[in-house]
């Protein structure tokens, strides 16, 4: 079975500071995500990895960047924390037969203050 | 692009009550269709799925039809248990593109004794 691990589970920070979130899987799988949930919006993707130093961005990448130097760890950076960053950060991979199916981790809850 | 609608919530039921939580989507080709569940304090897992049109996923008593002619995948269960109480989303994925997953906005279920 696929393993996802995220650190930190929690964390508190102060607006302006930078922040890395870490997301490590254990099957070398090639698409890795991260979203950010928030009441009434769902999840909304944030960057995508099709692979080592391949990443994209998706419909809400303003403010964060991320970096993918292992097939296992994709890490995401909010460069200068703001309060509107506040949110769940979930990260998932792809598995399943045709690639379609995503995988997730238990998620980190952000608070910026 | 690629969008998914679903009912808003909070949805309450009464035990051994019939659930139907509508979902419809927009898309180009012919995307996979999800539903994935949160509890409390959890990651999303995945409920059921159904990869192409008239397929019906199921799982845990709960049924999604594919209907590419009303572009549907409403979520149906005869009858709900308290344990049921969760939020529920629904989503599309296809594979091409990253095998980005779309997802709605989530429908909360609370369901009472």
């Amino acid at each position: 079975d696929a393993g996802i691990t995220q650190s930190p589970r929690h964390k508190v920070t102060e607006t302006g500071t930078p922040v890395t979130l870490r997301c490590h899987q254990t099957e070398n799988h090639r698409y890795m995500y991260w979203y950010r949930q928030d009441p009434g919006h769902g999840l909304r993707l944030i960057h995508y990895s099709y692979g080592v130093k391949d990443t994209d961005k998706g419909e809400v990448s303003d403010g964060y960047s991320v970096s993918r130097s292992k097939t296992e760890d994709f890490l995401l950076t909010l460069e200068s924390a703001t309060s509107s960053q506040t949110s769940v950060y979930f990260c998932a991979i792809s598995v399943g037969t045709d690639g379609t199916e995503a995988f997730f981790g238990q998620g980190t809850r952000l608070t910026v203050v | 692009g690629n969008s998914v609608t679903q009912m808003e919530g909070p949805v309450t039921l009464s035990e051994e009550a019939f659930l139907t939580i509508n979902c419809t989507y927009t898309a180009t080709g012919y995307p996979s269709l999800f539903w994935y569940v949160q509890y409390p304090g959890e990651g999303l897992q995945l409920l059921l799925k159904a990869t192409k049109a008239d397929d019906k996923g199921s799982n845990k008593g709960f049924e999604a039809t594919y209907r590419k002619e009303t572009t549907s995948f409403h979520l149906e269960k005869g009858s709900v248990q308290v344990s049921d109480s969760a939020v529920y989303f629904c989503a599309l994925s296809a594979n091409t593109g990253g095998f980005k997953t779309i997802f709605g906005a989530g429908t909360r279920l609370f369901v009472k004794a």
